[in-house]
């Protein structure tokens, strides 16, 4: 099955800063890798996500970059600001078939210090 | 939107009786839904693929028959556990993905914090 492997654990970083969060996958057929964030006691939100057939994809402040050769993706999070504190979650799967959960990273816990 | 409800959202039960939690999605159909379990700090741990009017597919560990699910209409499934213990308590979240062969993303609902005395 699918590993995803997600590194910093804990990244702390100053307000308007950049902030890089990596992961990498095992399995060479995933084709989905969405990103999200979970505040303490929320549910996970989706900030962004990229399919396997785009490199880099960008939503105002927040990009994700897609190597598929090397298997690793990428969270970049510019000019970032206190409301970004929260843990980052990176997640990878292959769509379709019914069978397309989702293989979640261990988390990153992003501090913004004022 | 895409809105997804879980219900309860606390439940404390006793060693050996079942709980069942319910995952609704709100505005959107949803053919897929998809139960997760995430422990305390840590990440979310598919446990299985719960597909409308067809048996769910459960992930290498979880045992069908402790965590049963229905997924018996388009905005409905429900996670039941049985004869639960307290290595059962845990943090369950449910997400549904809209129907639809283009549409891949996943909406979490609130998540159900359970707890077996």
């Amino acid at each position: 099955g699918e590993n995803v492997e997600q590194h910093p654990s804990t990244l702390s970083v100053q307000e308007g800063d950049s902030a890089v969060i990596k992961c990498t996958y095992s399995d060479s057929a995933s084709n989905y890798f969405p990103w999200y964030k979970q505040e303490l006691g929320k549910r996970p939100q989706l900030i962004i996500d990229i399919r396997s057939n785009v490199g880099e994809k960008k939503d105002q402040r927040i990009a994700v970059t897609l190597n598929k050769t090397a298997k690793h993706f990428s969270l970049h999070i510019t000019e970032t600001q206190p409301e970004d504190s929260a843990v980052y979650f990176c997640a990878a799967t292959l769509t379709g078939g019914g069978a397309d959960g989702l293989t979640f990273g261990k988390g990153t816990h992003l501090i913004i210090q004022p | 939107g895409a809105v997804v409800s879980q219900h309860p959202s606390r439940v404390i039960c006793k060693s050996g009786t079942s709980v069942k939690i319910e995952c609704r999605s709100l505005d959107f159909q949803a053919t897929t839904m998809f139960w997760y379990r995430q422990f305390p700090k840590k990440s979310l741990m598919l446990m299985a693929t719960s597909n409308e009017g067809s048996k769910a597919t459960y992930e290498q560990g979880v045992e069908k028959d402790k965590f049963l699910i229905n997924h018996a209409s388009l905005t409905l499934s429900t996670l039941t556990v049985t004869s639960a213990h307290p290595e059962d308590s845990s943090f369950y979240i449910c997400s549904a993905r809209k129907a639809g062969t283009s549409v891949y993303e996943q909406y979490f609902g609130p998540g159900t914090r359970l707890t077996v005395t």
